[in-house]
């Protein structure tokens, strides 16, 4: 078993359509993390999940709207999408946030490529 | 505020040969940690290498090495003897040691030639 899954690998959707991503990670850590990765654009970070606990909404949209039930598991529910929100939806985890302790090496799942049509 | 550049949209080199990728970073902060990651097409985000800022020592992982500057805030990185599957987007990030939050470099394409 890989590290971080993600699923589904490619997602389309009309903008009225309501999905979710899932991410899951083996990897015994506490923190897990959204990122939107757009063409010719850095890597975005959307939400941060400490502990089952949210410490980041790095100012997204209402219409993304993060689940995090036990440390392995980070939900995206999506609703309402624009085509602009297309892109690549990565999720990460590391052993924690690691304010303290420093080097909290992220690990990446694959991503989920969507398209808002 | 903290900023990653990476200069080189682009680059190619001939397989078997080196390469060195360019990043540079501005940060008033003297503890942070560095971090090269990989993305093929195949989209998975792998970490290359991590140099932690109070280390003098450039860190390397095999084929992959880092030129470490720190008072010319810059963090270039070398991969060796280059492999067909070296070919990807590689990102350069940094990170505070007080905060979680990757800085993030718009990466470089390098492209392998058989």
């Amino acid at each position: 078993e890989t590290g971080v899954t993600q699923t589904p690998r490619h997602l389309v959707m009309g903008m009225t359509n309501k999905k979710s991503l899932k991410c899951e990670q083996h990897l015994g850590h506490n923190a897990m993390y959204w990122y939107k990765q757009s063409a010719k654009k850095p890597l975005e970070l959307m939400f941060v999940y400490n502990f089952k606990e949210q410490t980041e909404n790095n100012s997204v949209p209402s219409r993304f709207s993060p689940e995090c039930p036990n440390s392995s598991h980070l939900f995206l529910h999506l609703h309402t999408l624009q085509p602009e929100d297309s892109a690549l939806y990565l999720c990460a985890s590391s052993q924690d946030e690691g304010r303290t302790s420093g080097e909290e090496t992220q690990y990446f799942g694959p991503g989920t490529r969507l398209l808002v049509l | 505020a903290q900023t990653v550049t990476q200069s080189q949209p682009e680059m190619s080199v001939q397989e078997a040969e080196t390469v060195t990728l360019s990043c540079t970073y501005d940060t008033s902060e003297s503890d942070y940690y560095l971090f090269w990651y990989k993305q093929p097409p195949s989209r998975q985000m792998i970490l290359v290498i991590r140099q932690e800022a109070y280390k003098q020592q450039n860190a390397t992982e095999n084929r992959f090495s880092v030129n470490f500057q720190k008072a010319a805030k810059s963090f270039s990185l070398k991969i060796s003897d280059s492999q067909l599957g070296d070919a990807a987007m590689y990102f350069c990030a940094y990170r505070s040691a007080s905060n979680y939050q990757l800085i993030w470099g718009a990466g470089t394409k390098l492209i392998i030639k058989p």
